[in-house]
This record gives C-alpha cells, structure tokens and sequence, in this order.
C-alpha cells in the first residue's frame, strides 16, 4: 500500500536552517507529483509547495517563497524540502503528500518543525 | 487569492444524525473542489474531489454536491468514527491551492 514518511523535523532557532524528507514506496513515485502541506498547532492547513514528477517545474506559496526549496531524488523514492531563515511563524506539522489532479490523495503522518529561541 | 469559508465553525450532532457543511469560495472554482477530514493527530484524508466525487473507499454516507461559489459537504447518518475536522480546498484558480478554515463536527 502506498506510504510516505516523514523525518528531519525538530527544534531550530529562527534564521536557522532545516531539511525534511518525505520517504515513499507502494506506488511508482517517479509518476507522480507530489506536495508539501504544513498545519501550524491547532490551526488549518496550508499548501507549501509542489513538485512535478520529474523534478522541473516547482511552485511555493508566498509565505515561503525564497527561503524554502522542494528537490526529489527518484532513485531514491524521496522528496525533500530545504528550509531556510526560518521564522516562529514556520512552527509546523508538515505533511507530505501526493498530487491527484492538484489534490492531496495519500498523505504521510507528517514531522513537526518548531522554530523557537 | 481564493478564500474558502466554511460554516458552521462547529457542528454538534448525535450518531445517526444527517451533517451538513458548506464551503464558500470568494469567486467561482467551477467544481474544482475536495473535502477532506482529519482526526486528531493523524493526517487529512481525501473524501471528495471534484466537488462530488468519493475517493478511493470512501463510504457511500459522504456525498459533495455544489458548484461555482457554494458547496456541501453531506454525511447522510453519522457513524462514531466520522466526528472529526472537515475542511474544503480548492484548485481552480494556484498558486496558491488554498483551504477552507475547517469544520468540527462533534458529538452532541
């Protein structure tokens, strides 16, 4: 069945750096776009970012566009996201999770980023 | 920007009971819309896209139906295990894919 799994979250001190991974397996990941969605503690959730199958093209949502960045590794099934200056407003779960016709189909069970002094 | 607004906030209902939650897009998303629900501590799960299509097994109780500005999302007989969040999110119009601020529906 299909999985993705996060890791690399933490606590970091804000204008510090982090790279999450989203690790997947149970489908043909290098078919398939696939999105970072991010939930701030008991708040809603926000699309972050969107990378095509292949890796060339990328998209970020405003709040995050310059300091963060989506790559994959297809021969490795795992997508990243490289995130830098990071703000308190970045404190997060988040999600990785595959694109169904710009919609969110399989999502992992996300990792927490907290972004504290 | 697309905002989505969904109402009511909170939804209080008994097992058995219809629920009705509406999204509300600032401009039309044609039937460029999902539904989908989280329960504490786990990720969000697909329920509906494309205003009215049920994801992979996703019971028959789920429906979607609307279309330009105005959507519902309808559980026809609550079961325990559907009190949870909802919330909408559309694709008409990205960057940026945007979310509806939720619904709670909880047990009464």
């Amino acid at each position: 069945q299909v999985l993705l799994v996060e890791s690399g979250g933490g606590v970091v001190q804000p204008g510090r750096s982090l790279r999450l991974s989203c690790a997947a397996s149970g489908f043909t990941f290098s078919r398939y776009a696939m999105h970072w969605v991010r939930q701030a503690p008991g708040k809603g959730l926000e699309w972050v970012a969107f990378i095509w199958s292949d890796g060339s093209n990328k998209y970020y949502a405003d709040s995050v566009k310059g300091r963060f960045t989506i790559s994959r590794d297809n021969s490795k099934n795992t997508m990243f996201l490289q995130m830098d200056s990071l703000r308190a407003e970045d404190t997060a779960v988040y999600f990785c999770a595959s694109h169904k016709g710009y919609y969110f189909e399989y999502w992992g069970q996300g990792t927490l980023v907290t972004v504290s002094s | 920007e697309v905002v989505l607004t969904q109402s009511p906030a909170t939804l209080s209902l008994s097992p058995g009971e219809r629920a009705t939650l509406s999204c509300r897009a600032s401009q039309s998303v044609s039937t460029y819309l999902a539904w989908y629900q989280q329960k504490p501590g786990q990720a969000p799960r697909l329920l509906i896209y494309d205003a009215s299509n049920r994801a992979t097994d996703i019971p028959a109780r789920f429906s979607g139906s609307g279309s330009g500005t105005d959507f519902t999302l309808t559980i026809s007989s609550l079961e325990p295990e559907d009190f949870a969040v909802y919330f909408c999110q559309q694709r008409s119009s990205w960057p940026p894919l945007t979310f509806g601020g939720g619904t709670k529906v909880e047990i009464k």
